[in-house]
């Protein structure tokens, strides 16, 4: 059974670029989540989805930065534009509600913004 | 104060050791508990989750909860060196809006010695 699939796994941009970020969740979990996470900053939650509606994007940093979740196998995280301060790793992660709140997380997308 | 904590480390102990990492939340309604384990460069990595005051073990691994001192812990017996990596601690808060979040510590960098 495949688990979360993110892509692309590296991303080298310049400064003003749009970047988007893919993710497909595992097949029958209901919710997922979009984290950033850097040495400085740690793990940060940036928005999560519930049914593909979105839930909670307090964590979202700037209108800069959108996600959508158009059906239960894909969302999307786009950055435009692009700032060498959003150089981080982007995980994705997707969780049932048939369990208790156990996210299974996806390889991350390494994004570095020159 | 903020709602998860951990001691970032590093934390070192020689192989064949006991490591023993905590973690204190504030949020004395939480009931769902989970240690992470995240290698360099790798994702996050569920290993343990716990939900009742007390241990729980698995393998080498036991994670012990005490939701009246608001903390939880994980030990692992027998230490090797493939053991080195960040253990993040995550836990469910309760959120008024009545979707539960799932907020991680910054992790503990444990580091077996050979």
């Amino acid at each position: 059974d495949a688990g979360v699939i993110q892509s692309p796994r590296h991303e080298v941009t310049e400064m003003g670029q749009e970047v988007t970020l893919r993710c497909k969740p595992i097949s029958g979990h209901n919710s997922l989540f979009w984290y950033r996470q850097t040495m400085m900053r740690g793990l940060e939650l940036l928005i999560y989805f519930n049914n593909n509606v979105p839930i909670d994007d307090s964590g979202m940093p700037e209108d800069r930065f959108s996600a959508k979740m158009p059906n239960a196998s894909f969302s999307t995280l786009k950055i435009q534009p692009s700032e060498p301060r959003d150089s981080a790793v982007y995980f994705c992660a997707s969780s049932s509600e048939y369990g208790d709140n156990e996210q299974f997380f996806g390889p991350g997308t390494r994004l570095t913004v020159l | 104060q903020k709602e998860v904590e951990q001691n970032s480390g590093p934390l070192s102990v020689p192989e064949g050791a006991i490591a023993s990492l905590n973690c204190t939340y504030s949020d004395r309604v939480s009931q769902s508990f989970f240690w992470y384990r995240q290698y360099s460069g790798k994702s996050p990595e569920l290993i343990m989750s716990i939900y009742s005051n007390g241990d729980k073990e698995d393998g080498r691994f036991t994670a012990q909860l005490n939701k009246a001192s608001q903390y939880v812990s994980l030990l692992i017996r027998d230490s090797q060196p493939s053991d080195s990596a960040t253990y993040l601690c995550a836990v469910n808060i309760y959120s008024k809006t009545s979707y539960d979040k799932v907020i991680f510590g910054p992790g503990t960098s444990l580091s077996v010695i050979p």
